[in-house]
């Protein structure tokens, strides 16, 4: 299995907070990536990086920013949480050529009450 | 725009075959990817197709119609281990697009 993981793995908050997700991989893959997964529209990418400190925005950046001061971590934050960002977050990793299969983290499960 | 295709359900019986369908319309194509994901669980990798065909890899097959913007993923032997939700995801230069995904159910 790819060294990669995510914390918390699971997570209540209030409507307005800041949260922030970790993902961490031990595998020194360029690529990692930020997926959200709701019920009727599968994986939704929200952010990828393609290098320390490089990022860009995916299908559903909105509300989200990210940052990666090191190969290894790449943050997610929810700036103000809102309901309708309940779901479950996914991070994936990818080797020097995107065409690598990306490798997924074990999810983070987020409930904004 | 980005669009991928495939059927939400499906059901087969053990020891069968089954194929899942998918049609994509992306801006870029390098090549497609098959994942499959056990619910509650995340997406494990199952198959890549960069050139048009068939490729094989054990009980798991997959096809490729570039000039169609058509993939399959082919079970064989079907076990109940296979019941799980299965995802094409076109890659699109260095993302992978994720279609909905087919919840295939496996019945004794």
């Amino acid at each position: 299995d790819a060294g990669i993981t995510q914390s918390p793995r699971h997570k209540v908050t209030e409507t307005g907070t800041p949260v922030t997700l970790r993902c961490h991989q031990t595998e020194n893959h360029r690529y990692m990536y930020w997926y959200r997964q709701d019920p009727g529209h599968g994986l939704r990418l929200i952010h990828y990086s393609y290098g320390v400190k490089d990022t860009d925005k995916g299908e559903v950046s909105d509300g989200y920013s990210v940052s990666r001061s090191k190969t290894e971590d790449f943050l997610l934050t929810l700036e103000s949480a809102t309901s309708s960002q309940t779901s479950v977050y996914f991070c994936a990793i990818a080797g020097r050529d995107p065409s690598y299969e990306q490798y997924f983290g074990p999810g983070t499960r987020l409930t904004v009450t | 725009g980005q669009n991928i295709d495939q059927p939400t359900e499906m059901t087969a019986t053990e020891g069968a075959i089954v194929q899942i369908n998918c049609t994509y319309q992306t801006s870029g194509f390098n090549g497609l990817f098959w994942y499959q994901q056990h619910a509650g669980e995340a997406p494990t990798f199952l198959s890549y197709n960069v050139l048009d065909g068939l490729e094989e890899k054990g009980r798991f097959s997959s096809f490729l119609s570039r000039s169609k913007g058509y993939s399959y993923l082919l079970l064989k032997e079907l076990q109940m281990k296979d019941s799980a939700s299965y995802l094409c995801a076109p890659e699109d230069t260095d993302k992978l697009i994720f279609g909905t995904g087919t919840r295939l159910q496996v019945f004794p």
